[in-house]
């Protein structure tokens, strides 16, 4: 059973830096493409970043281009999203997420999602 | 980029009721369009990927439909627990667009 768990939410003032992780277990992590989907409170799903099973691609909402980079430690089962310039519009529940069968870009399998929040 | 645009963004219907969702996309994705379910304050939940395929466990009073540019999900016969708000996503290629979504409320 594949689970997904986020960490490394929490609040952080306009500017700042945060590193959200997801440590994946229940498959094979190393050969999945990988997403951070965010929620705002009260609003939409929005796309943020996807990454490869093999880490070499790497894809942005512009809304986060340039300021996120999505990466992954294979031999840690980990995904990361660092996120830097952080400002109000930033402020969301972070999921990740990917499709249990390793092959497509819509997603069965999700975390419970961590929670940024960016204030002063 | 292409856009996905859902209609309505809410709508109130009885228990019983055949409920129809639409997602148009900007531009032709074929069918690579997911439906997803999130329920007040839980994780979204998979229910149709191509367009057309119920993912296991989802009750068969879901169906999805279209390709293209034009995308229907349709609920048979409305029941309770599905109160919930309903997205689109395109996964053709990145960006990876979900919908604005379609809230779904009882009369």
């Amino acid at each position: 059973e594949v689970q997904l768990l986020e960490s490394g939410g929490g609040l952080v003032q306009p500017g700042g830096s945060l590193r959200l992780s997801c440590a994946a277990s229940g498959f094979a992590f190393s050969i999945y493409a990988m997403t951070w989907v965010r929620q705002a409170p009260g609003k939409g799903l929005e796309w943020v970043s996807t990454i490869n099973y093999n880490g070499v691609g790497a894809y942005y909402a512009d809304s986060v281009k340039g300021r996120f980079t999505i990466s992954r430690d294979d031999s840690k089962n980990t995904l990361y999203l660092q996120m830097n310039s952080l400002s109000a519009e930033d402020t969301a529940v972070y999921y990740c997420a990917c499709d249990s069968s390793g092959y497509y870009y819509y997603f069965d399998s999700w975390g419970q999602g961590t929670l940024v929040t960016v204030s002063s | 980029d292409i856009q996905m645009t859902q209609s309505p963004s809410s709508l109130s219907a009885s228990v019983g009721d055949r409920v129809t969702i639409t997602c148009r996309a900007s531009q032709g994705i074929s069918t690579y369009l997911a439906w997803y379910q999130q329920k007040l304050g839980k994780v979204p939940k998979l229910l149709i990927y191509a367009a057309s395929t119920l993912q296991s466990g989802v009750p068969s009073r879901f169906s999805g439909s279209g390709s293209e540019t034009d995308f229907t999900l349709t609920i048979s016969s409305l029941q309770p627990e599905d109160v919930a708000t309903y997205y689109c996503q395109k996964y053709n290629s990145a960006p990876l667009t979900f919908g604005g979504g379609t809230k779904v409320e009882l009369k």
